[in-house]
């Protein structure tokens, strides 16, 4: 696609279930990132994929957050026994594996209630 | 480890005003700077970014030079319009760990008043 596309755009789930939220980053992008957005705070550091190196797992702030990158491309953020300091817009970016720019979807917003 | 420092927002301008934001880094070796901005209801778009010392980004009448003697990248606009009320992050992007990486800034409200 032309841009990073991010599904799904909103979600409200209730504490303790777990959420997926699915990245599609732009064709021919290698390196996708994970970043976290909470309500009146900057961005935070998830996770990083490039190709088939081990991804940069060391944003991820706890053990009920995992990621996976199939097949190079989409990529799935999950979400175990949400809490409600889960709540928070989940960004995913994605760049080429040489150049220094990194597009942005518009997010994720997960509403833990 | 690096790190960006952004001023605390928000700020608060008239139409037509002149915009600065200040932005200074922290990091090893030669990142490069970007500046993000993000409209009320959208995602986080690049709005202009400097690769070594001295350039100048510009974009949508905004400007902001990569100042290495005082690690600084601060961005301006010359005339603020309501449109660009939006919150702003600076971001340095450095190779850590064999990829670049992206560190922001707090972010920056900025609201332009008619």
């Amino acid at each position: 696609g032309a841009g990073v596309s991010q599904s799904p755009s909103n979600k409200v789930t209730e504490k303790g279930k777990d959420v997926e939220l699915r990245c599609d980053p732009i064709s021919g992008h290698t390196a996708l990132y994970w970043y976290r957005q909470s309500l009146g705070q900057g961005l935070e550091f998830l996770i990083y994929f490039q190709g088939n190196s081990a991804p940069d797992k060391s944003g991820l702030p706890s053990d009920r957050f995992s990621a996976e990158r199939t097949g190079g491309s989409v990529s799935t953020l999950t979400i175990q026994r949400t809490q409600q300091e889960d709540s928070a817009v989940y960004l995913c970016a994605s760049s080429s594996d040489s150049g220094n720019t990194i597009y942005f979807g518009e997010g994720s917003w997960l509403t833990v209630v | 480890g690096n790190s960006v420092t952004q001023m605390e927002g928000p700020v608060t301008l008239s139409e037509e005003a002149f915009l600065t934001i200040n932005c200074t880094y922290t990091a090893t070796g030669y990142p490069s700077l970007f500046w993000y901005v993000q409209y009320p209801g959208e995602g986080l778009q690049l709005l202009l970014k400097a690769t070594k010392a001295d350039d100048k980004g510009s974009n949508k009448g905004f400007e902001a030079t990569y100042r290495k003697e005082t690690t600084s990248f601060h961005l301006e606009k010359g005339s603020v319009q309501v449109s660009d009320s939006a919150v702003y992050f600076c971001a340095l992007s450095g190779r850590s760990g064999g990829y670049n990486k992206l560190i922001f800034g707090a972010g920056t409200r900025l609201a332009v008043h008619p």
